[in-house]
C-alpha cells in the first residue's frame, strides 16, 4: 500500500523561527509535492521535485524553500515563519507519467 | 490558466440516495483527472483517476466519467451511506505533473 508520512500532525511555532516540515514516502516515487490548504482558497502548490536535488517553484513559493537530498524524503522549510503561514500543509508523491498523486495526513501549522 | 470549479460547495442527501458531484475545467488540454476524498483535518485519499483517453472509471460504488471536450467530469456514488460524508475534490493534471484543484464539494449524508 502507498504510504506518505508527514513527521508532525500539529505544530506550533513562533514568528521568526525557522521551521522544518518533513515528508517521507516509501514507494520509490520520482515526484514529490508540497501544498498548503486554506479555507476558501483550496490547495495551492508551493514547490515540487521531480528528482533528487531537483526542485521547481509552484504557485506560491515566497517565504519557503525545499530540500530533497534523498529520493524518499522531501523537506519544506519556512525560512522565517510569519503568521500568514499558519495553514494546513500537505505533502504528496507520484510515480513518473500519468500516475495518481498520493497524499500524507497533513501538518496543521500554527505560527504565533 | 486552468480553472477547476465544483458546484455546489456543500450539499446534503438522505441515506440511500445516489450522489452526483460535478467538476468543470476551463482548459481541455489535460493528461488526466483525479477524484479525492478528504475527511475533516486529514489528508486527501485518492478515489479514482481517469486518463484523458478514457471516458469513465469504476471502483465499487464509485463511478467517474470524463468528457474532456466539454471540460466536465462527474463522480457518482451509488446508494450513499453516512460514512460517505466528506469533502470531495477533483483535480486535473497539466504539464510538469502539476495538479489544478477545485475547492471541493462538502457532502453530508443524513441517516
Amino acid at each position: 500500500d502507498v504510504k506518505v508520512t508527514q513527521s508532525s500532525r500539529y505544530l506550533v511555532k513562533r514568528t521568526g523561527e525557522k521551521v522544518f516540515l518533513e515528508c517521507v514516502q516509501d514507494m520509490d516515487h520520482e515526484n514529490m509535492f508540497w501544498y498548503r490548504q486554506d479555507p476558501g482558497l483550496g490547495l495551492r502548490l508551493i514547490y515540487f521535485s521531480y528528482d533528487v536535488k531537483m526542485k521547481e517553484k509552484g504557485d506560491i513559493p515566497e517565504g519557503y524553500s525545499v530540500s530533497r537530498e534523498k529520493k524518499e524524503r522531501f523537506s519544506l522549510i519556512l525560512e522565517s515563519a510569519s503568521t500568514n503561514q499558519t495553514s494546513m500543509y500537505l505533502c504528496a508523491s507520484s510515480l513518473e507519467g500519468n500516475q495518481p498523486q498520493h497524499f500524507g495526513d497533513g501538518t496543521r501549522l500554527s505560527i504565533l | 490558466k486552468q480553472e477547476v470549479t465544483q458546484i455546489p460547495a456543500a450539499l446534503s442527501v438522505p441515506e440511500g440516495e445516489n450522489l452526483v458531484l460535478n467538476c468543470s475545467f476551463t482548459d481541455s488540454a489535460i493528461y488526466n483527472l483525479q477524484w479525492f476524498r478528504q475527511d475533516p483535518g486529514k489528508g486527501l485519499t485518492s478515489l479514482l483517476l481517469i486518463q484523458s483517453s478514457q471516458r469513465e472509471q469504476t471502483s465499487g460504488r464509485l463511478n467517474a466519467s470524463l468528457d474532456k471536450s466539454s471540460g466536465r467530469s462527474t463522480l457518482y456514488i451509488a446508494a450513499s451511506q453516512p460514512g460517505d460524508s466528506a469533502t470531495y475534490l477533483c483535480a486535473v493534471r497539466q504539464g510538469n505533473n502539476r495538479l489544478a484543484f477545485g475547492k471541493g464539494n462538502q457532502v453530508v449524508v443524513i441517516p
